[in-house]
C-alpha cells in the first residue's frame, strides 16, 4: 500500500466553524489531491497540488482552501463549515508522468451538523 | 471538460456469472481511461488503465476492460465472479497533459449473491 494517512479519520463539527484535514505522504511524490465522496456523484476533485506551495483549483473548490508548505503534507481547510460539506475526504498522491495511478488515502469522514 | 457516465448504479449478480460494468465518457481531449473499486469503508484501489496499445486491458483479480473509441466506451468485464468482487466501482478519465486530474463516474455497486 502507498503510504498515504489521513487524520482525523472522522470528524463531527458545528455550522460555522473552520476545519483542517491533514494528508500526509511517505512516498514523496510531487502530486496531492484532494477528492469529496457523495451518493450519486462520484468522487470530484476539490483542490490539487503540483509542489510545495503550487496548488490550484477542482470542480467543488468553493468554500475550501488548502496549503503544502512540505512535500509530503497537504492540507484541506474549510473556512466555515457548511451541512453541505458533509461528505468523506480522500487524499490521494501521483507521481509525475503521463497515466501515472492516482493512490488513494483511506479517507475522512466528515459530518456538519 | 470530459464527463463519464456509468450506465448502472447497481448490478446484482450471482456467484460465478460473468459481469460487465458499463462506462462510457466524452471528452474534446485524448484521454486516459480508469477503473477504480472500492471495498467497503475503505479508500480506492486501482483495477486497471488504458493508457495507449492495445484496446484490451488486464488488471487486477481477473478484471478487464475494452476501450472503444469510436463509442467512447470502456466497459469492465470478469468472466466468473466471486463473492469477495462486491463493492463499488468507478470509472475515470484523465487529459493526456497537465496534471492528469481524474473525473470520475457515479459509480457502480456491484452485490454478488451466492
Amino acid at each position: 500500500d502507498a503510504g498515504i494517512t489521513q487524520s482525523p479519520r472522522h470528524k463531527v463539527t458545528e455550522t460555522g466553524t473552520p476545519v483542517t484535514l491533514r494528508c500526509h505522504q511517505t512516498e514523496n511524490h510531487r502530486y496531492m489531491y484532494w477528492y469529496r465522496q457523495d451518493p450519486g456523484h462520484g468522487l470530484r476533485l476539490i483542490h490539487y497540488s503540483y509542489g510545495v506551495k503550487d496548488t490550484d483549483k477542482g470542480e467543488v473548490s468553493d468554500g475550501y482552501s488548502v496549503s503544502r508548505s512540505k512535500t509530503e503534507d497537504f492540507l484541506l481547510t474549510l473556512e466555515s463549515a457548511t451541512s453541505s460539506q458533509t461528505s468523506v475526504y480522500f487524499c490521494a498522491i501521483s507521481e509525475t508522468g503521463q497515466g501515472a495511478t492516482q493512490y488513494f488515502g483511506p479517507g475522512t469522514r466528515l459530518l456538519v451538523l | 471538460a470530459q464527463s463519464v457516465t456509468q450506465l448502472d448504479s447497481q448490478v446484482p449478480v450471482f456467484e460465478e456469472a460473468p459481469v460487465e460494468l458499463r462506462c462510457n465518457y466524452s471528452s474534446s481531449v485524448s484521454v486516459y481511461l480508469f477503473w477504480y473499486v472500492q471495498y467497503p469503508n475503505q479508500g480506492l484501489q486501482l483495477l486497471l488503465k488504458y493508457l495507449s496499445g492495445s484496446t484490451l486491458v488486464k488488471g487486477i483479480n481477473g478484471f478487464e476492460a475494452e476501450f472503444n473509441k469510436s463509442q467512447t466506451s470502456f466497459h469492465l468485464r470478469k468472466p466468473s465472479v466471486h463473492i469477495s468482487d462486491t463493492a463499488e466501482y468507478f470509472c475515470a478519465v484523465s487529459e493526456r497533459a497537465g496534471a492528469q486530474k481524474l473525473v470520475f463516474g457515479q459509480g457502480t455497486r456491484l452485490t454478488i449473491n451466492p
